[in-house]
């Protein structure tokens, strides 16, 4: 079992719907992280954040906002998605006291998105 | 800046055979190295990882990797493939002027055949 849960699993969504993912670790992590990954393709980085704080932002579209309301939690809020946003969204974490650099990330299984 | 290159996007193997999958990286400074697994509708699993000390590391499910700096490589190695091996390897680098950056390869598809 993964230690990083992401609910939920899989969501369908139209383009003008909100809806939120949500990432949690209970591991004393303080590195959360966001990423997308496509079919066949490594995982691309959208956020970090650090401490809480947005550390990096990826240059990501507006119509996804990230919020980290506390050291364990991690949501994604999506809006005005569009059909090539459909992805799998895997949020990951990692300690921060060896150095980010060094400590591993710890993924969850990920939320399928689709966007009709 | 790091990179990582990862040689063949896919790969057979039988059953009983050994795995070789390869991975090479570019690094102004030391890197640290990381090689994960992907099986279908899951998340990245750490197989194993190398930051300093010993440049063999030994991982999960008898997976290996030799850091070879004179040859710029960390290959991911097992003896003995098995059919639950089948899965995505995902080669990663980072370093100490990265921050919280991973760079990922590309990706290589492992096919066991019975």
């Amino acid at each position: 079992d993964t230690e990083v849960t992401q609910t939920p699993k899989h969501l369908v969504m139209g383009m003008t719907n909100k809806k939120s993912l949500k990432c949690e670790q209970h591991m004393g992590h303080r590195a959360m992280y966001w990423y997308k990954q496509k079919a066949k393709k490594p995982p691309e980085l959208m956020f970090v954040y650090s401490y809480e704080k947005l550390s990096i932002n990826e240059s990501v579209p507006s119509r996804f906002s990230p919020e980290c309301p506390n050291s364990s939690l991690l949501n994604l809020h999506l809006h005005a998605l569009q059909p090539e946003d459909s992805a799998l969204y895997l949020c990951a974490s990692s300690q921060e006291w060896e150095g980010p650099y060094n400590s591993p990330l710890h993924f969850g299984n990920g939320t399928r998105l689709t966007v009709t | 800046a790091q990179s990582v290159t990862q040689l063949g996007s896919h790969v057979s193997v039988s059953e009983g055979a050994l795995v070789l999958l390869r991975c090479n990286y570019s690094s102004s400074v030391p890197p640290y190295l990381f090689w994960y697994v992907q099986y279908p509708n899951q998340g990245l699993q750490l197989l194993l990882k190398y930051t300093t000390g010993a440049t063999l590391v030994k991982g999960i499910n008898g997976f290996e990797a030799e850091f070879k700096k004179s040859e710029t490589s960390f290959h991911l190695t097992k003896p003995s493939a098995h059919m639950s091996d089948a899965a995505e390897y995902f080669c990663a680098v980072s370093s100490s002027n990265t921050g919280n950056q991973f760079y990922f390869g590309t990706g290589t598809s492992l096919t066991v055949i019975p």
